[in-house]
């Protein structure tokens, strides 16, 4: 089946060390997404990706960075520079143009003590 | 910029009663229209969207939506809501020329017995 995985589901983490979210996608979509998600308001982007070996920043990407060397893959790293990096994170791929709808992943919470 | 306004925060709906969630939005040309659904700790799956023609659009799950261009709107209902539609509900609208989905805030929908 085709579809987005994230891995873990669950992650904990101490304050001040990196921590890197695992997106993979067999859906052949060229661009790709990273959202936090916070109660009550909604989902804010962070980054994206529309080809490989290039990604652009979203309204929220102080303190994260990703790569994107395959396809197939679009990994987040939530730096200790991110202020208040618990939260819920999603990853989401599309085909290119907005009319395309995007296809998430069942998402990733991080906890940061 | 565009922008996307769920006035609603949370909605509570008796078993078997019709239901309409709310959407507003602004933008700078024509607009690509997105329902999702998110159940807890999960990722968001697409109820339906809109792009062109036809202003009234089926979903999944029994859901529609209907596009007011003269009120910016796109609200979701539904005839008879079902215990398992509890979830969060998100809008979100893309444009062309922007890669990039612009999501509402979400309205959170309880049912009662």
């Amino acid at each position: 089946d085709g579809g987005i995985t994230q891995s873990p589901k669950y992650l904990f983490r101490k304050e001040g060390q990196n921590v890197t979210l695992s997106c993979e996608q067999n859906l052949n979509h060229d661009a790709m997404y990273w959202y936090r998600q916070d109660p009550g308001q909604g989902l804010r982007l962070i980054y994206y990706s529309q080809i490989v070996n290039d990604f652009q920043k979203g309204d929220i990407a102080e303190g994260y960075s990703v790569s994107r060397e395959k396809k197939e893959s679009f990994p987040l790293t939530v730096t200790s520079a991110q202020k208040n990096p618990t939260a819920f994170y999603l990853c989401a791929s599309s085909r290119q143009g907005p009319s395309y709808e995007q296809y998430f992943g069942p998402g990733t919470r991080l906890t940061v003590t | 910029a565009q922008s996307v306004t769920q006035p609603d925060i949370h909605i509570t709906v008796s078993e078997g009663a019709s239901l309409e969630l709310r959407c507003n939005y602004s933008y700078g040309a024509t607009p690509y229209l997105f329902w999702y659904v998110q159940s807890p700790g999960q990722g968001l799956q697409l109820l339906l969207k809109y792009f062109s023609g036809d202003t009234l659009v089926q979903g999944i799950k029994g859901f529609e939506a209907e596009f007011k261009r003269s009120q910016s709107s796109f609200n979701l209902r539904k005839p008879s809501v079902h215990w398992s539609d509890a979830a969060e509900y998100f809008c979100a609208v893309g444009e062309l020329g922007n890669e990039k989905l612009t999501f509402g805030t979400g309205t959170r929908l309880t049912i009662i017995p």
